[in-house]
């Protein structure tokens, strides 16, 4: 158990809706990650963090913003919800075992928008 | 670019024999991490087994083993052992560009039936 807490664990809400999702860590890792996950795709990275208000993009980015003002939470936001933003969302840290850098991941949010 | 394929989309085995899902990569950064993830009906990702591409064994975890052919840029996961608990989905993934602080490329999955 790496620590990670995502809030909440489902959500449905309306299409041009704002949307929030949580990823809260307990073990201050510097590095933070949002994937979601579509059927046929596997995961793929939204947005990261390498540090507090330090952020940068992933491959899917276009209809989110990221926060990350404390070390412990990571804010995932979705300005404008829209349908084709329907799936789930998990939230990974980078942890290093000592020889190397492992990902583990959060419970995961299902997300519908209607 | 980097890739990640798992050329089977479902397979299945029987109880306590063993199976090995495939996973085929491109990269051409020599340095580079494998991982793989089982992600069980419940949801959860959880992690399985890593091999970094400077190691020189293959990666044992328990029943999971990878095996690491570097030159044909294969990485696949060998379960012994098969439990029906190992249904799931198997997912192979790959650190990212140089630089990427852990950004992994995933495959699209392999769904394995255990079969009593």
């Amino acid at each position: 158990d790496a620590g990670i807490t995502q809030s909440p664990r489902h959500k449905v809400t309306e299409t041009g809706t704002p949307v929030t999702l949580r990823c809260h860590q307990t073990e201050n890792h510097r590095y933070m990650y949002w994937y979601r996950q579509d059927p046929g795709h596997g995961l793929r990275l939204i947005h990261y963090s390498y540090g507090v208000k330090d952020t940068d993009k992933g491959e899917v980015s276009d209809g989110y913003s990221v926060s990350r003002s404390k070390t412990e939470d990571f804010l995932l936001t979705l300005e404008s919800a829209t349908s084709s933003q329907t799936s789930v969302y998990f939230c990974a840290i980078s942890e290093f075992d000592g020889q190397n850098e492992k990902l583990f991941f959060g419970s995961g949010t299902q997300l519908s928008v209607l | 670019a980097q890739k990640i394929t798992q050329t089977q989309p479902g397979m299945f085995v029987q109880e306590k024999e063993a199976v090995t899902l495939d996973c085929t990569y491109d990269t051409s950064d020599p340095s580079y991490g494998l991982f793989w993830y089982k992600q069980p009906s419940s949801g959860e990702m959880i992690f399985l087994i890593y091999q970094g591409s400077y190691d020189q064994q293959n990666a044992t975890e328990g029943r999971y083993s990878l095996n690491f052919q570097k030159a044909r840029k294969s990485a696949n996961l060998v379960i012994s052992a098969s439990q029906l608990g190992d249904s799931a989905m198997y997912f192979c993934a790959m650190r990212g560009p140089p630089g990427g602080y852990n950004k992994l490329i995933f495959g699209a999955g392999t769904r394995l039936a255990v079969h009593p």
